[in-house]
């Protein structure tokens, strides 16, 4: 049974820094690209950031680009999203989620984590 | 970016009728040398994370009800549940992935008449 179980959030200051993980299992993990997409109270999704199987390709969202750093650990089976310069607009639900894909960062989500939360306020 | 836009925001069915959801995209995400769709369906309930309905614009994911189908191609979507049930009171979401940043449609609440 696939697994993704995600951790590291919290409250955070503005301008502080944050790191998830997501830790996978059920599957092989160096098979797949994996993502974070976030929803903030409320709100819809919205795709955060990817990175394909062996880190070659990696893609961010205009809103974190410069800001958000995603990577992975295959011998650990882990992603991970360190959250830089935390604005309170980055205040959301952050899931972890596998693509069905290994090479691309375009790619739908076959499974999801069921979410940190990560509040940013003073 | 592609924008995707989704209508109607929110729809009330009655049990057992047809609940119709569009989804368009400010441009084709049909890849013309494999001739598919870059296009997904998702459905989130309250409280859980989404779960994937429908990929290739049509592809029925493993376990998903057959009730539940994808049509459209290029930049026109639409996600048909033919028999509404209870268990499908959720938010729908398409989603395109044929370019980063990958995006998301702004959602469907579909509720019982």
């Amino acid at each position: 049974e696939v697994q993704l179980v995600e951790s590291g959030g919290g409250l955070v200051q503005p301008g502080r820094s944050l790191r998830l993980s997501c830790a996978a299992s059920g599957f092989t993990f160096d098979d797949n690209a994996m993502h974070w997409v976030r929803q903030a109270p409320g709100k819809g999704l919205e795709w955060v950031s990817g990175i394909s199987w062996n880190s070659d390709y990696i893609g961010y969202a205009d809103s974190v680009k410069g800001r958000f750093t995603i990577s992975r650990d295959n011998a650990k089976n882990s992603l991970y999203l360190q959250m830089n310069s935390l604005r309170a607009e980055d205040t959301a639900l952050y899931y972890c989620a596998k693509s069905p894909y290994k090479r691309s960062v375009t790619g739908n989500f076959d499974y999801w984590g069921h979410g940190i939360v990560v509040t940013v306020s003073s | 970016d592609i924008v995707m836009t989704q209508s109607p925001a929110s729809l009330a069915v009655s049990l057992g009728e047809r609940a119709t959801i569009n989804c368009k995209s400010s441009q084709s995400v049909l890849y013309s040398s494999s001739n598919k769709n870059y296009l997904a369906w998702y459905q989130q309930k309250p409280g859980q994370p989404p779960k994937l309905l429908i990929y290739w614009a049509s592809t029925r994911e493993s376990g998903v009800p057959d009730r539940f189908s994808g049509s459209g191609s290029g930049a026109d979507f639409t996600l048909t549940i033919s028999s509404l049930q209870a268990e499908d009171v959720a938010v729908y979401y398409c989603q395109q992935y044929y370019s980063t940043p990958l995006t998301f449609g702004g959602g469907t609440k579909v509720e019982i008449k």
